[in-house]
Formats: structure tokens, sequence, C-alpha cells
């Protein structure tokens, strides 16, 4: 089924640990985007891409890194775990940034606790 | 920063009523707004959306009203059903020289909506 795939949809990490975030899409989108969600609270863009080979920073870029090598992929890497960074992460896909919501697909998050 | 919000944290309705859910916004340069609805462990999925330079826009069952005079826009549910039961979310971006901002969505705190039967 086409859509956007994140793994894993769930993840334990200690204090200090690094990890990658997947995140793939079939639609051919341009623009890929992180977001996390904390309780109680809408969604904050960490990083985003606009096409392979480009990215900027979000609302909450600080403690992740990101890259676009391929038009279908756009992990997202925790460089060092904190506990402020537990949370539910999305990633979602559009085919350009003016169709952002009309064609916005997100994936099914990954819930990462941070001890 | 500006930011959405919404003045609502939950409502409660009964089945077949109409809901209504409203945001406001602040960033007066904002020219994009959409609506997403959010089910339990899932992903946020869009409802509808609307630009600027119109006031409505419907769309199955729902509708859009914006009233950029006092940064305002609200989701209209018409006879709204148990599998609306949802967090609603209002989302804004605005659009800069060179378009790229688009990808920059600010999100309200979100509305939970629940349809007694």
């Amino acid at each position: 089924n086409a859509g956007v795939t994140q793994t894993p949809k769930f993840q334990v990490l200690k204090t200090g640990q690094s990890m990658t975030l997947q995140c793939a899409q079939d639609m051919n989108h341009e623009y890929m985007s992180w977001y996390r969600q904390d309780p109680g609270m809408g969604l904050r863009l960490i990083h985003y891409s606009v096409g392979a080979g480009i990215t900027d920073q979000g609302e909450v870029p600080n403690g992740y890194n990101v890259s676009r090598s391929t038009t279908e992929d756009f992990p997202l890497r925790l460089l060092s775990a904190a506990p402020s960074q537990t949370s539910v992460y999305f990633c979602a896909s559009s085919y350009s940034p003016r169709t952002l919501g009309t064609e916005a697909f997100f994936g099914q998050g990954t819930r990462l606790t941070v001890v | 920063g500006e930011s959405v919000g919404l003045h609502l944290p939950t409502l409660s309705v009964q089945e077949g009523d109409n809901s209504i859910i409203n945001c406001a916004y602040s960033n007066s340069a904002s020219d994009y707004f959409i609506w997403y609805k959010q089910e339990s462990g899932k992903g946020p999925q869009f409802i509808i959306d609307i630009r600027s330079n119109m006031d409505k826009r419907q769309g199955q069952r729902v509708t859009v009203l914006l009233n950029k005079t006092v940064k305002h826009l609200s989701l209209q549910i018409a006879a709204t059903q148990p599998g609306d039961s949802a967090v609603y979310f209002c989302a804004e971006t605005s659009s800069n020289a060179g378009g790229t901002s688009y990808g920059k969505l600010t999100f309200g705190q979100g509305t939970i909506l629940t349809v007694h039967p």
C-alpha cells in the first residue's frame, strides 16, 4: 500500500544513546518533514526537506539531524538522546510544499521513550 | 514566535448534532490553513483546507470558515457521528518570497471531540 512508513513504532533508549528513526514514502513526494508531539500539545516541526539534498530546520531542531539523499527516505537522527526527547514522532510527506494540505500524508508515528 | 491556538480543549456532543471547533491564530502573514483529525494511536489525517483569499470552504459534512479580520477559523461538522470522535488540530503556514516556508506548519493545541451515541 502506498503511504508513509515509519520504523520503529516503539523505542526505548537510555540517555546518551543515539538512534535513527526511519521514514520512507513511495509516492514520489518532494516534501517531507518530521514533527514531534508531546502530551496536550500540537505537533511541532523539527526538520523538513523540500527535495533530495535540501533540508532546513523547523521550530525545534536541537538534538536532531536529518539528511535527504533520496526522494523516498528522510531519516531523523538523535545524536545523544535526552529524556526531554521522549515524545511521539511523526513523519509527513506531500507532493510539494504548496500542496501540503491536500496531499499531506502522515506516518503512524514512533513512540520514543528516553530513560 | 507566533502561534495558533484553540479556544476549547474539549467538546462533547450528541450523535446527530452539529459540532463547531474554533481556532485563533496570531500570525497575520498566514495564508493557508488546514484542519487535521487525529484518532488515538494514529497520525493526523487531512480534513479540509482553506487559503486566505477565501472565507468559506465546504467538504463532505465539514465546513471551514475563515475570518481574517479577527484571525479566527472554525471547523463545522454536520450531523456528528461517533466515528468523528478524535482530536482536531488546526494548522497554519505562510509563504515567503521563496515559498519554501509553506513547509513550516504551526499546529494548534488540539480539541478533543467526543460524540455520545
